[in-house]
């Protein structure tokens, strides 16, 4: 079975650095391209990046970049997504997912106040 | 601002067809595959089309995609209570470096 597990969310000051990941499991990791997606309260779904199956090929939302910064570890079939100095702006559920939609996490709350 | 399109709203009474659309540009719909997703309350989204008209395993075909130009589409025929949730669209888009736009979402409502 095919998961995808998000976690590092909660309540972060603004100003501070966040650190979320994503735990896959069920497929061969390696060797796919994955999706940061955040959905705001209340809104609608927002891309914010998506990272190749090596790392390499990085892809950010213009608005989103600079500030944020995604990684893998392919070793460990994780996902991270670095932010650093929240806004308040930031505050919505951060989604992973696979480059062509099939598969989602649940999905990791985040809180800035 | 959302990149793609979407009517905030749609309604249907059970058993009738609702039409979902979505509008972009040429450099997105007009070039790329458009995906769409629902999204039941509290829930992570769920993947119900892909490549403007495939339909994943699982999903009832009474769901149908369809694009045409810039714009998509999609149906759900004999509307069920169980399909209310809401509706998004994606496609890429190579504006710029490139990005993944999103609609603003469609609410179904089943009355």
């Amino acid at each position: 079975e095919v998961l995808l597990v998000e976690s590092g969310g909660g309540l972060v000051k603004p100003g501070g650095p966040l650190r979320l990941s994503c735990v896959a499991s069920g497929f061969n990791f390696s060797e796919y391209t994955f999706n940061w997606v955040r959905q705001r309260p209340g809104k609608g779904l927002e891309w914010v990046a998506s990272i190749g199956p090596r790392g390499r090929s990085l892809d950010y939302a213009e608005a989103l970049r600079g500030r944020f910064v995604v990684s893998r570890d392919n070793l460990k079939n994780t996902l991270f997504l670095n932010v650093s100095e929240v806004m308040t702006d930031d505050t919505a559920v951060y989604f992973c997912a696979t480059e062509v939609w099939d598969f989602w996490g649940r999905g990791t709350l985040v809180t800035v106040s | 601002q959302s990149v793609l399109t979407q009517s905030p709203s749609a309604s249907g009474t059970p058993g009738q067809t609702v039409t979902i659309s979505c509008s972009g540009s040429s450099s997105n719909i007009g070039s790329h595959y458009v995906y769409w997703f629902q999204q039941v309350a509290g829930s992570a989204p769920r993947l119900v089309m892909f490549r403007n008209r495939q339909r994943p395993s699982g999903v009832p075909d009474r769901f149908s995609g369809s694009k045409t130009g810039t714009s998509a589409s999609l149906v759900i025929s004999a509307v069920r209570p169980e399909d209310e949730a809401d509706y998004f669209c994606v496609a890429w888009d190579n504006t710029l470096t490139g990005l993944w736009a999103f609609g603003g979402g469609t609410k179904l409502t089943v009355v």
